[in-house]
């Protein structure tokens, strides 16, 4: 199992532009998440999936949007890029969680908007 | 939602030294408590957790400590090497509430130095 891939792993967008940050597992989680890690900071929830065509808002989610078409994908959409969006974008997945369980991430996408 | 803090941000030991990391959390509902670590230029890795039933895991040269009553728990790393250099997270995780289901809620890390 390659677990969770993230593409890019580098990127560079100007102020307006736009992108997808891809996420994909191979694990057959039903959940799935996006973070975003600024330095010295934690990590901070953006948006969250339990599963195909069920997405909610965690703590960050303005300037974001995701969808969830299937199992596998969970892509992270910037419509209009701003300095603040700036930061290390990480996506995990987890089993069904009552009783918790662990978060598997991915190796994360190292944005910088200019 | 859940608040959690994390002590000390960095910490520097010699190699063969133990370290220890400690995090409080504020909801007493809150029942798994994971351990991740980051290396530069990767995601969190799981490296160990324990559940609000069990006051203390080990697994060889890391263990982790739950105090409900206090709503702290620690992580000890012992006999310290320079591969343990890296960022640790503690987090913690409430039961089935509705839109909190699944979510964890991550301390700020701890940057630990483990000096040869």
């Amino acid at each position: 199992n390659a677990g969770v891939t993230q593409t890019p792993k580098f990127r560079i967008l100007k102020i307006g532009q736009s992108m997808t940050l891809q996420c994909a597992q191979d694990m057959n989680h039903n959940y799935m998440y996006w973070y975003r890690q600024d330095p010295g900071m934690g990590l901070k929830l953006i948006y969250y999936s339990v599963g195909a065509g069920i997405t909610d808002k965690g703590e960050v989610p303005n300037g974001y949007n995701v969808s969830r078409s299937t199992t596998e994908d969970f892509p992270l959409r910037l419509e209009l890029a701003a300095p603040s969006q700036t930061s290390v974008y990480f996506c995990a997945s987890s089993l069904l969680v009552q009783g918790g369980q662990p978060q598997h991430f991915g190796d994360g996408t190292r944005l910088s908007i200019l | 939602g859940e608040n959690v803090e994390q002590h000390p941000s960095t910490l520097s030991v010699q190699e063969g030294d133990s370290a220890v990391i400690k995090c409080t959390y504020s909801d007493s509902a809150s029942n798994y408590f994971p351990w991740y670590k980051q290396e530069l230029g990767k995601g969190p890795q799981l490296i160990i957790d324990i559940r609000s039933n069990v006051g203390e895991k080990k697994d060889q040269r890391i263990a982790v400590t739950l105090n409900k009553t206090a709503k702290h728990f620690s992580l000890h790393i012992t006999e310290t090497q320079p591969e343990d250099s890296a960022v640790y997270f503690c987090a913690a995780s409430i039961p089935d509430r509705g839109s909190t289901l699944g979510r964890l809620y991550f301390g700020r890390g701890t940057q630990l130095t483990v000096w040869p």
